[in-house]
């Protein structure tokens, strides 16, 4: 596909579950993005992949937060002992590669994640 | 830390109306860019602004950087139902070119 695309769309689960979020960022894009955006608020970043660069995880909440990403493609968010205050839809962005002055994102749909 | 504020939060109007869409900092960016995100997807790109008092048309959207790149509008001119949904405004900052400063966002409703 052309976009960026995200699964699952959505994903109920209990509390104390371990949940698995997945990114598949358009083709040639080397930046990937991760955000967390609660109920009518704007987006939270998590973190941030650059080609074979140590990723930037300064945005992760707690450490029940972590995120892999496999060369310049497909990343996985993993999200354990979830808390229902991880309820949230999670999204990802890709992007080319960093140069000032443009940084253009382009998103998925989201992941909308339910902890009960 | 770096802010990005959006004013107003909230806007209800009615088709056929004129709106203005603020996003304000005390940083200077080295772009600004506006996204629109509709409900169940995530926010897509309108326009990237660069140059300072930069002004840039996409048919009834307006866009304007303002002079000392700390600043941007967005005005709508007669509102359509179509352009309901939530606008984000992010700023790159110009020492940090990996990350963007996202705004809250204005939730805008526009109404037939």
């Amino acid at each position: 596909g052309a976009g960026v695309s995200q699964s699952p769309s959505n994903k109920v689960t209990e509390k104390g579950k371990d949940v698995e979020l997945r990114c598949d960022p358009i083709s040639g894009h080397t930046a990937l993005y991760w955000y967390r955006q609660r109920l009518g608020q704007g987006l939270e970043f998590l973190i941030y992949f650059q080609g074979n660069s140590a990723p930037d995880k300064s945005g992760l909440p707690s450490d029940r937060f972590s995120a892999e990403r496999t060369g310049e493609s497909v990343s996985t968010l993993t999200i354990q002992r979830t808390q229902q205050e991880d309820s949230a839809v999670y999204l990802c962005a890709s992007s080319f590669p960093p140069g000032p002055p443009y940084n253009e994102q382009f998103f998925g749909p989201g992941t909308r994640l339910t902890v009960l | 830390t770096q802010l990005l504020e959006q004013s107003p939060q909230f806007l209800s109007i009615q088709e056929g109306e004129n709106l203005t869409v603020y996003c304000n900092s005390s940083s200077v960016f080295s772009s600004l860019q506006w996204y629109r995100q509709e409900p169940g997807e995530g926010p897509v790109l309108l326009v990237t602004v660069v140059t300072g008092g930069e002004v840039k048309k996409l048919k009834r959207l307006t866009f304007q950087f303002g002079d000392a790149r700390k600043d941007s509008s967005l005005h709508i001119t007669a509102a359509q139902p179509g352009d309901t949904g939530l606008y984000l405004c992010a700023g790159l900052n110009a020492g940090n070119n990996r990350k963007l400063i996202w705004g809250l966002g204005t939730s805008l409703a526009v109404n037939p």
